[in-house]
């Protein structure tokens, strides 16, 4: 299995572009999530999403949008990027909320918006 | 406001030396608490911790909660220059989980 899968791994951004980091994962999780992690920060929620069609707000959703339209894909977008979005992001999938085994991690997109 | 703090911040050790991490947390609706290491890629799992008092083991990392007092350890014993990561600590409440600013260790040779 491949896990959670996301793309791009780097990508440089100029300042009111736009783009979206995909997400995926094979292992038939409801639930998936993107954290965003600054340098000497925890992760922070941006959004999360319980199951196909549906998804809520997290810590820091401005700026952000998201949409779940089948299980596998979980696509974070990015209308108009501001040099506060640089930093490295992080999908992550559980079967549950409880997710008893805690998430499985994808390795991370690092964004730089200049 | 659901809060989570781990201490200390960072932690420089020698190889053999043994330490604990320690993680508080303030979240409604509490469900369990997970533990993390993070190297320089996506964290990976460690611990999942419900019950109070209960001790969980793997190899010389150990960990433990509170629930009456909100807090959680990670104790590492021997610990070797792999252990170097950042450590931490997620408390869930069910849809989601709170990570705290993570506690960085560093083992010298």
């Amino acid at each position: 299995n491949a896990g959670v899968t996301q793309t791009p791994k780097f990508r440089i951004l100029k300042i009111g572009q736009s783009m979206t980091l995909q997400c995926a994962q094979d292992m038939n999780h409801n639930y998936m999530y993107w954290y965003r992690q600054d340098p000497g920060m925890g992760l922070k929620l941006i959004y999360y999403s319980v199951g196909a069609g549906i998804t809520d707000k997290g810590e820091v959703p401005n700026g952000y949008n998201v949409s779940r339209s089948t299980t596998e894909d979980f696509p974070l977008r990015l209308e108009l990027a501001a040099p506060s979005q640089t930093s490295v992001y992080f999908c992550a999938s559980s079967y549950s909320g409880h997710a008893d085994y805690g998430y499985t991690f994808g390795s991370g997109t690092r964004l730089t918006v200049v | 406001e659901d809060k989570v703090v781990q201490s200390p911040l960072s932690l420089v050790v020698h190889e053999g030396d043994t330490v604990t991490l320690n993680c508080s947390y303030e979240v409604t609706n509490f469900r369990s608490l997970l533990w993390y290491k993070q190297e320089k890629k996506a964290p990976t799992f460690l611990f999942m911790l419900t019950s109070s008092g209960i001790e969980k083991k793997s190899g010389r990392l150990s960990s433990i909660l509170d629930k009456k007092e909100l807090f959680s350890i990670l104790n590492i014993t021997a610990t070797q220059t792999g252990d170097s990561a950042i450590y931490l600590c997620a408390p869930n409440t069910g849809n989601q989980f709170y990570f705290g600013t993570g506690t960085s260790l560093t083992v010298i040779p």
